[in-house]
């Protein structure tokens, strides 16, 4: 998947702590969304950012979750006050215009 | 929503062109249709994407009908490992670019 990388691959978090995923495009890449897949069920999208702005939210939960593409480092998909329901496999994808390449996801399981 | 139609499921041989079809008849006219597949537990893939022209590339060759209503993805020698969901996306040039993902077509390669 062309050099998306994602970490961690698998995260554990018991009901109540903080999810931290992280996200670095593509060399070059300054776009970037995030994507939740829940076991057995289609992507979702979440969130469309580019360096240091939130262009496209929509589908965001409105409470807990946050993410950022600051204009050094990678973007960040944190999940405040985890629960069950949040457990899913969430994808990171960057574009440099035309063709959106994914990651490999995270696997956050909430025990 | 998912402006695509596409069969739940469809199955073919190891060795022959698998030919999967997608309907996208309310398609705008600055519209793209992409594919992309998501292997099991894997990030999806980019496969091609087209506006009216067919293309081909090393992956799948991408037939567009002249009205653009609907399109099939073919696979010229399908493989075992071609056994995926593969996801037919109509994609807006608007500001956000995002990618609307279906329930796809859970395409089974037999040996």
């Amino acid at each position: 998947n062309a050099g998306v990388m994602q970490n961690p691959r698998h995260l554990v978090r018991r009901r109540g702590q903080e999810a931290r995923l992280r996200c670095s495009p593509m060399k070059g890449h300054s776009h970037v969304y995030w994507y939740r897949q829940l076991p057995e069920e289609g992507l979702k999208f979440m969130v469309y950012l580019q360096k240091e702005n939130i262009i496209d939210e929509s589908g965001m939960p409105k409470e807990r979750f946050s993410a950022e593409f600051p204009k050094e480092g990678p973007s960040i998909l944190r999940i405040q006050q985890v629960v069950r329901g949040d457990s899913a496999a969430y994808f990171c994808a960057s574009a440099p215009g035309n063709t959106i390449y994914f990651g490999e996801g995270s696997w956050l399981t909430v025990v | 929503d998912a402006k695509t139609t596409q069969p739940p499921s469809m199955d073919c041989a190891e060795g022959r062109a698998a030919n999967l079809p997608c309907n996208h008849s309310t398609i705008s006219g600055n519209e793209y249709v992409y594919w992309y597949r998501q292997i099991h537990s894997q990030g999806p893939q980019y496969i091609i994407h087209g506006l009216k022209n067919n293309e081909t590339n090393e992956m799948a060759s991408l037939i567009i009908t002249e009205d653009r209503k609907s399109s099939t993805l073919i696979l010229p020698h399908a493989t075992l490992r071609d056994t995926a969901v593969y996801y037919c996306i109509v994609r807006a040039m608007d500001s956000s670019y995002k990618l609307i993902f279906g329930s796809g077509t859970r395409l089974l390669v037999r040996p």
